[in-house]
């Protein structure tokens, strides 16, 4: 099993739809969680830290479920701008575990 | 921009030749973070390096690969004797000593020929 599982996508909406992605993970001694977007051939950028209460940052919104193992990123209202590949990272003792990313397409 | 710089962004070696790739932390931090992205592939974690020492190298191949950050000057990740497979953008970071946010390098892309 890998240590982070994400589903691959393609996922490609319309402007305006709202999207979710999850991810699990396997080690439930992970410290923290977060989501990142690269864009091709780019580095890839913070897009949120995750906690367990949940947190939202404008149409982003971040799940954290540590009994189940398992990390959601809902996207609303998505723009163009937000086609990128999202990846799930689990932080165990400073070493970052990637998933292999969700790729998303947001047409016109 | 006090960012991380990496250097060379874009380089170029042929079957049997040394790459050096570089990377300065944002400035303040003494943590250091090597990853690695193959084509097709997600990042995979290299190695942890503070200030002359090496924290975790659980990633590293066990051949031809060394990483270093030395009291002075930047960080260096060494590929000796590259092959076509060592072909990949290669991500630096750093942190504080928190660790609790990481920030990521524009990465350096090796191609071996």
């Amino acid at each position: 099993r890998k240590e982070v599982e994400q589903d691959p996508g393609p996922f490609n909406v319309p402007e305006g739809a709202t999207v979710a992605f999850n991810c699990t993970y396997s080690n439930s001694a992970s410290q923290s969680f977060f989501w990142y977007r690269q864009d091709c051939r780019k580095e890839p950028k913070l897009l949120m830290s995750v906690y367990s209460s949940g947190n939202e940052d404008g149409r982003f919104t971040a799940q954290l479920n540590r009994a189940s193992q398992y990390i959601s990123l809902l996207i609303r209202d998505s723009k163009l701008s937000d086609s990128a590949t999202y990846l799930c990272v689990v932080n165990n003792n400073r070493k970052l575990i990637w998933g292999l990313g969700t790729s998303l397409g947001v047409n016109p | 921009n006090a960012g991380v710089m990496q250097n060379p962004r874009h380089l170029v070696r042929r079957r049997g030749q040394e790459a050096r790739l570089r990377c300065s932390p944002m400035k303040g931090h003494s943590h250091v973070y090597w990853y690695r992205q193959l084509p097709e592939e997600g990042l995979k974690f290299m190695v942890y390096l503070q200030k002359e020492n090496i924290i975790d190298e659980s990633g590293m191949p066990k051949e031809r690969f060394s990483a270093e950050f030395p009291k002075e000057g930047p960080s260096i990740l060494r590929i000796q004797q590259v092959v076509r497979g060592d072909s990949a953008a290669y991500f630096c970071a750093s942190s504080d000593r928190g660790g609790n946010t990481i920030y990521f390098g524009e990465g350096s892309w090796l191609t071996v020929v």
